[in-house]
């Protein structure tokens, strides 16, 4: 059972917005920064969003993060085919003193 | 760009120690503010955060591994390690090095790997 809640899958057609939603507590989302991964088979997880809604260089701007209050979310506009992954969200934890991770969330273009 | 590569054994025997090794290039381990950070994901399973540790040997441990894990330095190799003593099967996964100088911030990792927990 991870700290931070995310649903186990989502899908979408080539083209239409999608969101993952994350949801945590006061002492993680709530009072800290936000950050997605993207995750691909064999290879190592990439940074998506940085501190909520920031995007890394390199990052395509279909990709979009926001948070309010104890609950984020990731979007990712016109969807591609490529955008098959895992998407992780994680925060630092006041209470446990360490980063928590979601349980990932699998993302099919259908 | 700092780039990041792990090794140790893939294979590991029940109630030993399993020991991993993050070689750091591209930059120096002792840059200031950078964390450098455990992860680990189970087959079939999600990310789980194992630890870190500061430039100045200050660590924080995920409570669930605490007491089995430790993560040091070694600055005259550029390099930082993990050990999990006591495995059982439930550690086999593949293990990712990674640094950071924000708390959830991961970048960039190590390309991962695998070690598997079996007699």
């Amino acid at each position: 059972q991870s700290v931070l809640t995310q649903p186990p899958s989502a899908s979408g057609t080539p083209g239409q917005r999608v969101t993952i939603s994350c949801s945590g507590s006061n002492s993680n989302i709530g009072s800290n920064y936000v950050y997605w991964y993207q995750h691909l088979p064999g290879t190592a997880p990439k940074l998506l969003i940085s501190r909520n809604n920031q995007r890394p260089s390199g990052v395509p701007d279909r990709f979009s993060g926001s948070k309010s209050g104890t609950s984020a979310s990731l979007a990712i506009s016109g969807l591609r085919s490529e955008d098959e992954a895992d998407y992780y969200c994680a925060a630092w934890d006041d209470s446990l003193s360490g980063v928590v991770f979601g349980g990932g969330t699998k993302l099919t273009a259908l | 760009q700092v780039q990041l590569q792990e090794s140790g054994p893939g294979l590991v025997k029940p109630s030993q120690t399993l020991s991993l090794t993050c070689s750091v290039s591209g930059g120096s381990i002792t840059i200031g503010s950078y964390y450098w950070s455990w992860i680990r994901q189970p087959a079939g399973k999600g990310l789980e955060w194992i630890g870190r540790i500061y430039i100045s040997g200050s660590t924080n441990y995920n409570p669930s591994l605490k007491s089995r894990v430790t993560i040091s330095l070694d600055t005259s190799k550029n390099q930082f390690s993990l050990k999990v003593s006591s495995v059982t099967a439930a550690d086999t996964a593949v293990y990712y090095c990674a640094t950071s100088y924000s708390s959830g911030q991961f970048d960039p990792w190590g390309q991962g790997t695998l070690v598997t927990v079996s007699s």
